[in-house]
């Protein structure tokens, strides 16, 4: 069964404190790994996909990177605004179109 | 951009009433899914389409059904409300099978 796990369920960080986050997966194949961030009562929001392990993709202070067990979201610096819960998902190869989820790490940034 | 609509942003329903929570999708995706998310639990596939009138069973479809006429539009159902069922629900859009999705802003359910 595909699996996706993310740690830490929750991080606090001061402004400036630069961090990681972790995305764990198992799949039979890996087409895609994506990155969402979602704010409270709203729907999430696309970051990032990733293919292959050495790839690495960034978005002002997000940074994401895979390899074949794992992803990780680098946070450089952050602010503030960068408080939200991050997704991360897989998409496996083969017919499938859907994505598993993880539950998401809740990530506030302290001023 | 693309844009995937939800018709309601809260609801509150009584137990055993009936439900359609709507989505529409404005860029021609093939794709479509339902989600529900709970604190917890992260997000869980209800149900997903494909195609028009097409229909897939995703981890939890028990208690709900779909309905795709039109390409653009997809409606979760639930045929008689329970209190189990109050929960976060999000509808996604993709084209074709190597891409992410768009969501929708989610509607918050209540069965009272």
């Amino acid at each position: 069964e595909d699996q996706v796990t993310q740690s830490p369920e929750a991080l606090r960080l001061q402004e400036g404190e630069s961090s990681s986050l972790n995305c764990s997966y198992t799949v039979s194949g890996l087409r895609g790994l994506f990155w969402y961030r979602q704010d409270p009562g709203k729907g999430p929001e696309f970051l990032f996909t990733l293919y292959s392990a050495g790839e690495e993709k960034e978005k002002e202070r997000l940074k994401a990177t895979l390899t074949k067990k794992e992803s990780f979201l680098h946070i450089t610096a952050p602010k503030p605004e960068d408080s939200a819960t991050y997704l991360c998902a897989v998409q496996q190869t083969g017919s499938a179109r859907q994505l598993t989820f993880g539950s998401g790490t809740q990530l506030t940034v302290l001023p | 951009d693309v844009k995937v609509t939800q018709s309601s942003r809260y609801l509150v329903k009584r137990t055993g009433e009936k439900v359609f929570l709507e989505c529409v999708q404005d860029m021609d995706h093939e794709n479509m899914f339902w989600y529900r998310q709970d604190p917890g639990l992260g997000l869980r596939l209800i149900y997903f389409s494909y195609d028009v009138k097409m229909k897939e069973k995703g981890d939890i479809p028990e208690g709900y059904s779909v309905s795709r006429e039109k390409k653009e539009r997809f409606s979760l159902i639930l045929e008689s409300a329970s209190t189990n069922q109050t929960s976060m629900y999000l509808c996604a859009s993709s084209f074709a099978r190597v891409t992410g999705y768009t969501f929708g802003s989610g509607t918050r359910l209540t069965v009272v």
